[in-house]
């Protein structure tokens, strides 16, 4: 079936540096990638819309200059927290379609901790 | 707008018990409706989706689901729980636009009884 690498599945990174988190499609052209964040015991918090070769779309409250989303190709998509600082610290996960509503994968999630 | 509600937090059941997970969505056309599976620090699993069709939907790990939409809900259960099967369960609707990005509910974390 369908399979979305994501790496690192745990990173630790000091305040105010940068960190890049990828997802990739191994077996299928994920045309759309969103990018969803998790808060401890807590549900699924979608952040971004990207879709291949254009600029993500992003939800309200997020900003779009501290979570930088390329999809430069149909198998990548990455996430880059910038500057990144303590309250950044949480569980990332990518999840891939290649369009339409029966095809949603999702990676196993990365834990980011700022410290 | 819309939404998915899971009335249900926690849940305790006895291993070998039957289960029922809540799920209750608001949207204005048919939705498609999912159950994924998360067990701590793991990303999600696809227990069983609804798009169209028989309202009776078999899931994988012997999971099934029920769409009524009369009641606006997608109940999952399971006949007999395993101790295996504790973890954090997840309603979700597809809002199918252009974006077709996936709402989720809050989540109910099922917990096990030796």
């Amino acid at each position: 079936g369908a399979v979305v690498s994501q790496h690192p599945s745990r990173v630790i990174c000091k305040s105010g540096t940068s960190v890049k988190i990828e997802c990739r499609s191994l077996d299928f052209q994920a045309t759309t990638m969103f990018w969803y964040r998790q808060f401890p015991k807590k549900s699924l918090m979608l952040m971004a819309t990207s879709n291949e070769g254009s600029k993500a779309t992003y939800e309200q409250g997020v900003e779009k200059d501290k979570f930088l989303i390329n999809h430069a190709s149909l198998t990548l998509s990455t996430l880059t927290v910038t500057s990144a600082h303590p309250e950044d610290s949480s569980f990332y996960i990518c999840s891939g379609t290649t369009g339409g509503a029966d095809g949603y994968t999702f990676g196993s999630g990365t834990r980011l901790t700022v410290v | 707008a819309q939404s998915v509600t899971q009335p249900d937090i926690h849940i305790t059941v006895s291993e070998g018990a039957s289960l029922e997970l809540r799920c209750n969505y608001s949207y204005g056309a048919t939705p498609y409706l999912f159950w994924y599976v998360q067990s701590p620090g793991q990303g999600l699993q696809l227990l069983l989706k609804y798009f169209s069709g028989d309202t009776l939907v078999q899931g994988i790990k012997g999971f099934e689901a029920e769409f009524k939409r009369s009641q606006s809900s997608f109940n999952l259960r399971k006949p007999s729980v395993h101790w295996s099967d504790a973890a954090e369960y997840f309603c979700a609707v597809a809002v199918y636009s252009s974006a077709s990005k996936i709402i989720f509910g809050s989540g109910t974390r099922l917990s096990i009884r030796p």
